[in-house]
């Protein structure tokens, strides 16, 4: 699976829009990107996935750029029980019969402040 | 909307006893996974079932761990001889025929 970079930490305004980026440079061709929060303490939460089209459900919107080596997830109103650690992970798709796992790296902390 | 359910909540042991851990995946789910995290550490992959066999392990899922699927709802992570260092929370997850995997909210296990 392709690594991810994403930055440490991030602020945000409560009620504007939070734009986390992530740099996926070598992913291949049937990897997907995966967006997974923490709120502290609590399991991961799965937010959005996508492949090549940019996505958008009632958590967030993510973009992906059309060379695939970065994404952006982006909370469009940002609340105070947003702030939780985001993971951005690629993966290839599971396959029937595998039960291939996500990988987490140490994410971005985002803050939204009141 | 349904969710992976774990117990206890907490659970606080003694170094050296047997503890295990419950799950209940999403009905229908077929593949099963557990993680655990360190306070202040990354989640880290232990062990994921499929097909009542373990799929793929992690260095970490050495002979003091075992997981079972009893019945066909639960899903347990024994851990024989419990040690200080394994004190963490272990999250439950589970994953149908798509692409998402869905974790529970965790076990938060303290070893004395």
């Amino acid at each position: 699976d392709a690594k991810t970079t994403q930055p440490p930490s991030m602020d945000c305004a409560e009620g504007r829009a939070a734009n986390l980026p992530c740099n996926h440079s070598t992913i291949s061709g049937n990897e997907y990107v995966y967006w997974y929060r923490q709120i502290h303490s609590q399991g991961p939460q799965y937010i959005i996935h996508g492949l090549k089209n940019n996505e958008t459900n009632e958590m967030a919107s993510l973009i992906i750029t059309e060379d695939r080596k970065s994404s952006t997830l982006i909370l469009p109103h940002a609340t105070l029980r947003d702030t939780a650690v985001y993971y951005c992970i690629v993966r290839g798709a599971f396959s029937s019969g595998s039960a291939r796992q996500l990988t987490f790296g140490s994410g971005t902390q985002l803050t939204v402040l009141p | 909307e349904p969710e992976v359910t774990q117990t206890p909540s907490h659970q606080v042991t003694q170094m050296g006893q047997e503890v295990i851990l419950r799950c209940v995946p999403i009905s229908n789910h077929l593949y099963f996974y557990w993680y655990r995290q360190i306070l202040g550490q990354k989640v880290e992959f232990l062990v994921s079932f499929y097909n009542n066999e373990i799929s793929e392990k992690s260095e970490i899922f050495d002979d003091q761990f075992s997981v079972e699927r009893p019945d066909g709802s639960n899903f347990t992570l024994k851990i024989r001889s419990t040690k200080l260092e394994d004190s963490a929370m272990y999250f439950c997850a589970s994953r149908g025929a798509g692409n998402t995997i869905y974790f529970g909210e965790g076990s938060w296990l303290t070893v004395v």
